[in-house]
């Protein structure tokens, strides 16, 4: 099944900005918007975004995400060492009725 | 407290068989649609399937990969989720995770590792 296009890698300094894109198609991400999430190895995902662009209590306001045509964006302002993981989007496909992932981005953090 | 926790990972041989189970605690299940997604070893989140609440009548959708292989069920009564994994293959091999989905997979278990091998 078709997923979503994210970079698969992603490097910026300490206490720099980075934006991670997820790009999907007039059938998710366009009309459905993108959830996202961030993954440490060795652990489970969490929740960062849901498809509204909310963030959940916890989550720190240096994340943001927003969502411009069939393109999402997920924004991480003051870079810390320990925002260095693995960022996934996903959004709900109307045609395939499929929930769709991207490859995931890691964000290196120098 | 929302809690989500997996159980019935393990080795099995190719063409067998596995039942996964979730149990869900801290929200009202039968609320909720509740998704299977699985990781292969060092690959990124792949969607298995997910069923829906009691309001949409417990419909349930899968990924071309699994269906008419993998079955998704729940037992509101026993705030419970199942994944019933038949004709399993190598390339099934992955952590398991259960996942409530409400505008997004918001909620996570600890995954269970499926290892299909011969």
């Amino acid at each position: 099944q078709a997923g979503l296009t994210q970079p698969p890698s992603v490097s910026k300094g300490l206490r720099q900005t980075a934006t991670l894109t997820c790009t999907g198609n007039s059938n998710n991400v366009g009309t459905q918007g993108a959830a996202w999430l961030q993954q440490y190895q060795g652990h489970p995902p969490k929740f960062l975004f849901n498809r509204n662009n909310n963030r959940p209590s916890g989550i720190s306001e240096r994340f943001s995400a927003s969502r411009s045509g069939n393109t999402a964006s997920l924004t991480i302002t003051g870079l810390q060492p320990e925002d260095e993981a693995d960022y996934y989007c996903s959004s709900w496909d109307s045609s395939l009725s499929a929930r769709v992932f991207g490859g995931g981005t890691k964000l290196t953090v120098l | 407290e929302v809690q989500l926790v997996e159980s019935g990972g393990g080795l099995v041989q190719p063409g067998g068989s596995l039942r996964l189970s979730c149990a869900v605690s801290g929200f009202t299940f039968s609320d909720y649609y509740m998704d299977w997604v699985r990781q292969a070893p060092g690959k990124g989140l792949e969607w298995v399937g997910h069923t829906t609440g009691k309001a949409d009548s417990y419909t349930t959708h899968y990924a071309a990969s699994v269906k008419g292989r993998f079955t998704i069920s729940r037992d509101d009564t026993k705030n419970s989720l199942y994944l019933q994994m038949n004709s399993l293959k190598t390339e099934d091999t992955a952590v398991y995770y259960c996942a409530r989905a409400d505008f997004g997979l918001d909620y996570w278990g600890q995954g269970t590792l499926v290892t299909v091998s011969s």
